[in-house]
């Protein structure tokens, strides 16, 4: 079973600070997704990432996939209150069905 | 619309009970899967259906029965379950060779187990 190196895996921070959370892998992933959740409620996609060196914007977040395809980074500019809540990382396999999750990273950001 | 629904929200049980926990998906896809999370856990992989069929069981107690009457629909009965078996249930789906197997997630359905 691959792993996925989640960091960091708490950050408190005020609002309007910018903050970047890591996926790292020894393993090369078909894809990889991106979720956010929050506590008793089930994680929603952010973002799919595909290709090698692919960029992707949502608002103020921007989603990187390494060039090859074993990390990516999510990076949210500007955060506010409402970012808050735990973000997962989880890589997909060409084979199968199962995702990889990453350990997780649980913000929150002070008003 | 990318929507899993997940009842019941909540469920209490004892370790003599027997109940089912019920998932619907409306997305035409033909994989979904169950997983368990344990607070501040990524989720766990449970079991995945893939065309209705059972492809992947990982290593789950029996105590644990998953069902797909249809493509759209999945079920987990529970039957003589352990206090550490309190979790959020969380049920998912995927259409196979699309957006990257991408998976959508239900609400999760959180039990306890007295």
């Amino acid at each position: 079973t691959q792993l996925l190196e989640q960091s960091p895996q708490f950050l408190s921070i005020q609002e309007g600070e910018n903050l970047t959370v890591y996926c790292n892998s020894s393993s090369v992933f078909s894809s990889l997704q991106w979720y956010r959740q929050e506590p008793g409620e089930g994680p929603v996609l952010l973002v799919t990432v595909v290709t090698g060196g692919e960029v992707k914007k949502l608002k103020r977040l921007t989603f990187q996939f390494g060039d090859a395809r074993k990390d990516s980074s999510l990076h949210i500019t500007a955060a506010q209150p409402g970012d808050t809540g735990l973000y997962l990382c989880a890589g997909a396999r060409n084979a199968g069905n199962m995702l990889t999750f990453g350990g997780g990273t649980r913000l929150m950001v002070k008003p | 619309d990318t929507e899993v629904t997940q009842t019941p929200k909540h469920l209490v049980m004892g370790m003599t009970n027997k109940k089912s926990l019920k998932c619907e998906q409306h997305m035409g896809h033909r994989a979904m899967y169950w997983y368990k999370q344990k607070a501040k856990k990524p989720p766990e992989l449970m079991f995945v259906y893939s065309y209705e069929k059972l492809s992947i069981n990982e290593s789950v107690p029996s105590r644990f029965s998953p069902e797909c009457p249809n493509s759209s629909l999945l079920n987990l009965h529970l039957h003589a379950l352990q206090p550490e078996d309190s979790a959020l249930y969380l049920c998912a789906s995927s259409e196979p060779g699309l957006e990257s197997d991408t998976q959508y997630f239900g609400p999760g359905t959180r039990l306890t187990v007295l």
